[in-house]
């Protein structure tokens, strides 16, 4: 079975800088894909970016880039001039190619200091 | 932003009751999923429909029943609600797939259901 893992529960960075956030997973598949969802306070989820495994060119979406290490099967978040608008709990989720189905990480609550 | 919508929002019942959850959707999208989210946990799916009246069970299923009998609703049935069923309980939607399988299409989520089991 795959596994999801965000070893960070709380992050903070300051407005303007630059944060990573980190996800690691485990599966014996070689094609799935990867995405990052945002939730705000409001609790809706967002998506953030999302890359194809069988790409080796990273994802970026304006502000935000992964770094994705297929073979250590990692696929880290990188914020660039934070903003306050940033500030929400970020899940990294793997979606199966085989059965459809997504499996979230625990999350990592991302704090941007003024 | 997707065309979903959940009701109520929020719910407090108590144990031993039924309680159902409705999503709705306008974009005639084929796959509905229903999560729950948890701290510590993110997101874990409940069930899924891939079509009218054809659904599949998710990692966390006992104690759930969905049923969907138009492609716009999709209803999650706690039979007898528990106090471990308090949870914020997200549906979501998908277009792409094969039959029962769902592709990695992007999925669409709506904005939660707060429910807490006294």
């Amino acid at each position: 079975a795959q596994t999801v893992t965000q070893s960070q529960p709380e992050m903070s960075v300051q407005e303007a800088e630059t944060v990573t956030l980190s996800c690691t997973y485990d599966t014996s598949e070689s094609d799935y894909y990867l995405f990052w969802y945002k939730q705000p306070p409001s609790r809706q989820m967002i998506l953030v970016i999302r890359q194809e495994a069988y790409k080796q060119q990273n994802a970026t979406e304006n502000r935000f880039s992964v770094n994705f290490q297929k073979a250590a099967k990692s696929f880290s978040l990188k914020i660039s001039d934070s903003q306050l608008g940033d500030a929400a709990m970020y899940f990294c989720a793997y979606g199966s190619s085989n059965t459809g189905k997504l499996i979230f990480g625990q999350g990592t609550t991302l704090q941007v200091k003024p | 932003d997707a065309g979903i919508t959940q009701s109520p929002r929020h719910k407090v019942t108590e144990t031993g009751t039924p309680v159902t959850l409705r999503c709705h959707q306008t974009e005639n999208h084929r796959y509905m999923y229903w999560y729950r989210q948890d701290p510590g946990h993110g997101l874990r799916l409940i069930h899924y429909s891939y079509g009218v009246k054809d659904t599949d069970k998710g990692e966390v299923s006992d104690g759930y029943s969905v049923s969907r009998s138009k492609t716009e609703d999709f209803l999650l049935t706690l039979e007898s609600a528990t106090s471990s069923q308090t949870s914020v309980y997200f549906c979501a939607i998908s277009d792409l797939g094969t039959g029962r399988v769902p592709s990695t299409d992007t999925q669409y989520f709506g904005p939660g259901t707060r429910l807490t089991v006294l």
